[in-house]
């Protein structure tokens, strides 16, 4: 079954909306996931590493006030794109991180701003 | 500093035929080098790993991969393609000096399977 949970799939919404997404680990204790950009026909571009009650980490280049990272319970981090644009729309994934074992991957959310 | 080369953004192979993805990678450190499939609008999925010991790893629908140290490579197969087989490869490096679970992900290779 699945491992982590990652909600909503979809989004659309109007440029300058703030749009929030939920990554839950519902079997492990998630200390550490990452949030991931997609772009199409692209890889995955780490964007920040959530650490559960502390500041994220943000990649070099990624806005760290654009993108608000919250992981306060050891089951569930959250990005929010804050005042989102039409470059904004992407694909945006999380995982979760187990030390040196692989990542359990969200299912992805579409987001897209008109 | 780690990185990994995919080489081929597409690969077409008839459906039957042998599947060779290929995937060379850098890595400063004993590298931990995995394999993920990705399907439109969904995320990855584990398809095998490499950590330590046997370098020849077996994963989930047929697939397996060789690490050859000596080539810096992690190139992936299969003896026969599926028409389900069809999706997006990603080759992926990490290690453990890294934050935990941190992983560089190469651009990935479309696999299409005709029939």
């Amino acid at each position: 079954g699945a491992v982590v949970s990652q909600h909503p799939s979809w989004v659309i919404c109007k440029s300058g909306t703030s749009v929030k997404i939920e990554c839950r680990s519902l079997d492990f204790q998630a200390t550490t996931m990452f949030w991931y950009r997609q772009f199409p026909k692209q890889s995955l571009m780490l964007m920040a590493t959530s650490n559960e009650g502390s500041k994220a980490t943000y990649e070099q280049g990624v806005e760290k006030d654009k993108f608000l990272i919250n992981h306060a319970s050891l089951t569930l981090s959250t990005l929010t794109v804050t005042s989102a644009h039409p470059e904004d729309s992407s694909f945006y994934i999380c995982s979760l991180g187990q030390g040196n074992q692989p990542q359990h991957f969200g299912d992805g959310t579409r987001l897209s701003i008109l | 500093a780690q990185s990994v080369t995919q080489l081929g953004s597409h690969v077409s192979v008839s459906e039957g035929a042998l599947v060779l993805l290929r995937c060379n990678y850098s890595s400063s450190v004993p590298p931990y080098l995995f394999w993920y499939v990705q399907y439109p609008n969904q995320g990855l999925q584990l398809l095998l790993k490499y950590t330590t010991g046997a370098t020849l790893v077996k994963g989930i629908n047929g697939f397996e991969a060789e690490f050859k140290k000596s080539e810096t490579s992690f190139h992936l197969t299969k003896p026969s393609a599926h028409m389900s087989d069809a999706a997006e490869y990603f080759c992926a490096v990490s290690d453990l000096s890294t934050n935990a679970g941190k992983s560089t992900f190469g651009d990935g290779t479309t696999l299409t399977v005709k029939p």
